[in-house]
């Protein structure tokens, strides 16, 4: 099974400086993950896939990078929209399909 | 518009078995490259995949919870079916249907609101 993890578990951030969240897969993954948002009592959204494509509807400001094992999420500008928790999720070696353990970002 | 709604219990009895319906619109059951997979989350904690069909029925499940958990699809109802065994209360969670994308690659792009499923006697 592919182990997904997430760092940091919390970030805090001011609005409108920039978030930059890990995600690390114990073995290659290529570029088959994807990234999601989850707010309060909501289901999650789905952010990126394949590492790096914005889903429909994504602001510009949510942008993905990386291959192999290490993957980014980085928000830009920080929105107070944008404060939740988010998760990663590979989907290249499965099944199982895994998520992480989630980074809740927090406003400074 | 796609949708995905799931019904169920809110409360189930330890030992009992679980029974959810996810019912999708906006899209058919039957097109190719499409799954619908089903992951819960325990309250305060990650998401966990449980399993997912495929358009042509194909059928994949957790490691740890494969002995317990079966799903099933009605395309003519526009419904995927889990089934989970022997629920214990570590089973609370809020139970989501998702569907993938329609290229195959197993990401969801679509989920549906989630449903609470509580275990206790």
């Amino acid at each position: 099974e592919t182990v997904m993890t997430q760092s940091p578990a919390t970030l805090s951030v001011s609005p409108g400086e920039r978030a930059t969240l890990y995600c690390r897969a114990s073995q290659s993954v290529s570029s088959n993950v994807a990234w999601y948002q989850q707010k309060p009592g909501q289901a999650p959204r789905l952010l990126i896939y394949g590492a790096s494509t914005r889903a429909t509807d994504v602001p510009a400001r949510f942008s993905g990078s990386g291959s192999g094992t290490e993957f980014t999420l980085t928000i830009s500008s920080l929105q107070s929209e944008d404060f939740a928790v988010y998760y990663c999720q590979q989907y290249n070696n499965w099944p199982p399909i895994t998520f992480g353990q989630g980074t809740r970002l927090e406003i400074k | 518009q796609v949708t995905l709604r799931e019904s169920g219990p809110a409360l189930v009895k330890p030992t009992q078995t679980l029974t959810l319906t996810c019912t999708v619109s906006g899209f058919s059951l039957s097109t190719s490259g499409l799954s619908v997979g089903w992951i819960r989350q325990p309250p305060g904690k990650a998401l966990e995949w449980l399993a997912l069909i495929d358009w042509d029925d194909d059928k994949y499940y957790s490691t740890s919870l494969k002995t317990r958990v079966t799903i099933s699809k009605d395309t003519s109802k526009n419904q995927v079916v889990l089934t989970m065994t022997n629920m214990d209360p570590v089973d609370t969670a809020t139970y989501y249907c998702a569907r993938t994308s329609r290229d195959s690659y197993k990401y969801f792009d679509y989920w549906g609101q989630g449903t609470l499923v509580t275990v206790s006697s």
